[in-house]
């Protein structure tokens, strides 16, 4: 069946450095690709997507590329600010089994110090 | 402002209880998720349903129920069969079987045992 796999956290870094976190998976077909974020106490919001090879998702300075020759969606932002601590989720949507039940990453907390 | 509304935000359970959660879109979706997050986990699929009067278990079915009576709610039955309930319940809606298509997440119940 479908899979994300994404890197271990926590991801500590300080403000202004440069961000990567990495997503890859495992997908029958052509699989759309997402991004979420999760602030503490809040639900899921949609950070980016891409839905084809080559695409590049882009918004608040993150950015990932949907790459189908590595099976790979990482997660990159140039400077990052205190405000993007928080957890960060990977998903797919493909149309396994004539479902489009959306597959989850376990999440990558990112700490950001002043 | 569409969007997905979970309530309560907190909700203390009994032994031997069936406590219901709710939730409400107004984004004319029709799809519908609930998920479970326990701390440091990542999402868990209890049920979901693609149409009005139908829904699917999902991965972690068991000690849950659901009804699907409207396009626009969506409530989880959470039985005194769960014999772990504590977690944080999230609700999700889509836009149907397009695999193109984010989830939108409403804020979360937290559920607790007294």
């Amino acid at each position: 069946g479908d899979s994300v796999t994404q890197m271990e956290g926590p991801v500590t870094l300080s403000e202004e450095a440069f961000l990567t976190i990495n997503c890859t998976y495992t997908a029958t077909g052509y699989p759309s690709l997402f991004w979420y974020v999760q602030y503490p106490g809040e639900g899921l919001q949609l950070l980016l997507k891409a839905t084809k090879a080559d695409d590049k998702g882009s918004n608040k300075g993150f950015e990932a590329t949907y790459r189908k020759e590595t099976t790979s969606f990482h997660l990159e932002k140039g400077s990052v600010q205190v405000s993007d601590s928080a957890v960060y989720f990977c998903a797919l949507r493909s149309a396994s089994g004539g479902s489009y039940i959306p597959t989850f990453g376990r999440g990558t907390s990112l700490i950001v110090h002043p | 402002d569409g969007g997905i509304t979970q309530s309560p935000k907190y909700l203390f359970r009994k032994e031997g209880q069936n406590v219901t959660l709710s939730c409400e879109q107004n984004l004319n979706h029709d799809a519908m998720y609930w998920y479970r997050q326990d701390p440091g986990q990542g999402l868990r699929l209890i049920y979901y349903s693609q149409i009005v009067n139908d829904f699917q278990k999902g991965d972690i079915a068991e000690g849950y129920s659901v009804s699907r009576e409207k396009k626009e709610s969506f409530p989880l039955t959470v039985t005194s069969a769960q014999k772990n309930p504590t977690a944080f319940y999230l609700c999700a809606s889509s836009a149907g079987q397009h695999s193109n298509q984010p989830q939108h997440f409403g804020d979360g119940t937290r559920l607790s045992i007294l």
